[in-house]
């Protein structure tokens, strides 16, 4: 069982440009998290979603950030019109259930840097 | 909010001395507590867990008991390897209000153990 699988592992983008981010989550999970780990901080919780629905969205930017996590295929974080306080690693994490006691499964992060 | 302070690093130790990295929390109720690693190149890994007051989590030689007087959750190892070497990143979930999925991270600390 392979697990949560992140692509591409590093990405370079130019300012206003549009980045995409892939996670694809461990097989049979339907719980995806996004996280975002900026240069000397610890990773702040993004958006919480399940196939086809976006659960809890309120660590996102108000602006230029969405994430999609479609019936078929992996769950895509996208950032538009890109700017260099972008540049970070994003972790993406799945789970077979949620609560307290679940374990989330991470990939090995998209680190993005905005040029 | 919830927040999760954790020992400054980096912390560069030689094989088989012990290991403390310092964990505190501030938390409404009572949250579940956790130790991530991450071993170069590689996402963030479960160490060690602990869900409620006393209870202590183990794993691989890595030991950290809940401490709700103190609202700690240090790390210890008795004798490093360089195999150890690795970000770690303290971390809690909430008890209560609805969001029992997400975790709130430490800044991570940057352990190097040298031969």
């Amino acid at each position: 069982n392979a697990g949560v699988m992140q692509n591409p592992r590093h990405l370079v983008r130019r300012r206003g440009q549009e980045a995409r981010l892939r996670c694809s989550p461990m097989k049979g999970h339907s719980h995806v998290y996004w996280y975002r780990q900026l240069p000397e901080e610890g990773l702040k919780f993004m958006v919480y979603l399940q196939k086809e629905n976006i659960i809890d969205e309120s660590g996102m930017p108000k602006e230029r950030f969405s994430a999609e996590f479609p019936k078929e295929g992996p769950s895509i974080l996208r950032i538009q019109q890109v700017v260099r306080g972008d540049s970070a690693a994003y972790f993406c994490a799945s789970a077979l259930q949620t609560g307290l006691n679940t374990e989330a499964f991470f990939g090995q992060g998209t680190r993005l840097t905005v040029v | 909010g919830d927040s999760v302070t954790q020992m400054e690093g980096p912390v560069t130790l030689s094989e088989e001395a012990f290991l403390t990295i310092n964990c505190t929390y501030t938390a409404t109720g009572y949250p579940s507590l956790f130790w991530y690693v991450q071993y170069p190149g590689e996402g963030l890994q479960l160490l060690l867990k602990a869900t409620k007051a006393d209870d202590k989590g183990s794993n691989k030689g890595f030991e950290a008991t809940y401490r709700k007087e103190t609202t700690s959750f240090h790390l210890e190892k008795g004798s490093v390897q360089v195999s150890d070497s690795a970000v770690y990143f303290c971390a809690l979930k909430e008890a209560g209000g609805g969001s029992n999925y997400k975790l709130t991270f430490g800044k991570g600390t940057l352990l190097t153990v040298n031969p």
